[in-house]
């Protein structure tokens, strides 16, 4: 069975300091990760997806994350947060095959404060 | 760029009503799925449906539910009778098979559904 925990359900960072986002995965099976991005009344949209190529993944708007297989972790990072990253912020857990549903964590709510 | 489209965006019904909700996948993606979030509560996977058939579904899904993919371009959910803890938005996903990444699902923008 596959499971995702998000370590904290809410983050507060100021302007132009780092973000950390924690995650950590429970898969029987080598997994695929993704981070997903909701901002208020919109859809998810992909930040980045790691599928057991190379461990540091890069994403869209300066997102990063890094896949540590002995840690089960898929932590996002950013350097520098924006006013626009404030959002809800999904990681999520998959088996790398076609059809398999997606197992989402329970969500963090980023703030950005300026 | 190609994305998933999904009608209406936002739906309200009263309880024991029968509503459909709509969603065009991706042109030629094969798989497409259902999944809905409940106010506050994370993403739930309903069901994934390849080759005119279900392939996965969870226990939500029950026989309250049915997906239909009618003609080559749209792809629906059906709440029979519909509860009030229905409510919720609904995000249809679709993906591909051929080549790298084949799980990763694209999103369309929902259906908040409204069951009074």
């Amino acid at each position: 069975a596959q499971s995702v925990t998000q370590l904290d359900s809410h983050v507060s960072v100021s302007e132009g300091t780092p973000v950390l986002l924690r995650c950590n995965y429970s898969s029987s099976y080598s997994p695929s990760l993704f981070w997903y991005v909701q901002h208020p009344n919109k859809g998810l949209q992909l930040l980045l997806k790691y599928t057991s190529a190379a461990t540091l993944v890069k994403g869209i708007n300066g997102f990063e994350a890094e896949f540590k297989k002995s840690e089960t972790s898929f932590h996002l990072t950013k350097p520098s947060a924006h006013m626009s990253d404030a959002a809800e912020y999904f990681c999520v857990v998959t088996y790398n095959q076609a059809g398999t549903a997606l197992i989402f964590g329970k969500g963090t709510t980023l703030s950005v404060s300026s | 760029e190609p994305e998933v489209t999904q009608t209406p965006s936002h739906q309200v019904t009263q309880m024991g009503q029968e509503v459909i909700l709509r969603c065009v996948p991706i042109s030629n993606h094969l798989y497409f799925y259902w999944y809905r979030q409940i106010l506050g509560q994370k993403v739930e996977f309903l069901v994934s449906f390849y080759n005119n058939e279900i392939s996965e579904k969870s226990e939500i899904f029950d026989d309250q539910f049915s997906v239909e993919r009618p003609d080559g371009s749209n792809f629906t959910l059906k709440i029979r009778s519909t509860k009030l803890e229905d409510s919720a938005m609904y995000f249809c996903a679709s993906s591909h098979i051929f080549g790298g990444d084949y799980n990763e699902q694209f999103f369309g923008p929902g259906t908040r559904l409204t069951v009074l």
